[in-house]
């Protein structure tokens, strides 16, 4: 069974400053996908960024980049240059691997609370 | 980019009466829709995978009788929670898989309030 665990429930940063937030993950697949996404207090689910277990460089997007480690099967995800609309929920998820009729279907970890301060 | 829409935003509804909510992919073709559930301030929680014209897969300890999913075409999903009770009251997410390919595409979510 796949799980993914982040272990911050909260989360704190100054503004124009960089932030990590952690994930970890436990899978046997050899193919899976890491994702994060936002949340803010809207409800809406927002992508960011997406890693696949055989990319072999760190994923980026603008602020965001995810520093991957397969072997400490960790995938933490890095905002630089924090702004205000940057707090909100944020989620580690993993995707089952290709193959059978739930590929796609993700799970998620606990959750972070980042909180930016001006 | 992809959309999926959800509908309604948010629902009412008195306790024992049934809900209908629907998940639709507006530009592009879902064979896969999922459907979480989230608590305040918690996950989400995979209820169940919707493949269109099969039955869908539900997790364990979903009731399958209760959370009523129907996946009839390529670009509509729809859960019914029927006989709701206020512990049903909670944020429905549903989620769609497009063919090509990494992303998963996210509703903007629908809140049920069951009281």
């Amino acid at each position: 069974a796949q799980k993914i665990t982040q272990t911050q429930p909260g989360m704190f940063v100054q503004e124009k400053e960089a932030v990590t937030l952690d994930c970890t993950y436990d899978t046997s697949d050899q193919s899976y996908g890491l994702f994060w996404y936002k949340q803010p207090s809207s409800g809406e689910m927002i992508f960011l960024i997406y890693q696949g277990s055989y990319d072999e460089q760190n994923a980026t997007e603008g602020r965001y980049s995810l520093n991957f480690q397969k072997a400490r099967k960790s995938a933490n995800l890095v905002i630089s240059a924090s702004q205000l609309g940057d707090s909100a929920m944020y989620f580690c998820a993993m995707r089952e691997g290709p193959g059978g009729t739930s590929y796609g279907k993700l799970t998620f970890g606990q959750g972070t609370i980042l909180t930016v301060h001006p | 980019g992809a959309v999926v829409s959800q509908h309604p935003s948010w629902v009412i509804c008195k306790s024992g009466t049934s809900v209908k909510i629907e998940c639709r992919s507006l530009d592009f073709q879902a064979t896969t829709m999922f459907w979480y559930r989230q608590f305040p301030k918690q996950s989400l929680m995979l209820m169940a995978t919707s493949n269109e014209g099969s039955k869908a897969t539900y997790e364990q300890g979903v009731e399958k009788d209760k959370f009523l999913i129907n996946h009839a075409s390529l670009t509509l999903s729809t859960l019914t929670v029927t006989s709701a009770h206020p512990e049903d009251s909670s944020f429905y997410i549903c989620s769609a898989r497009a063919q090509w390919g990494n992303e998963q595409y996210f509703g903007p979510g629908t809140r049920l309030t069951v009281t």
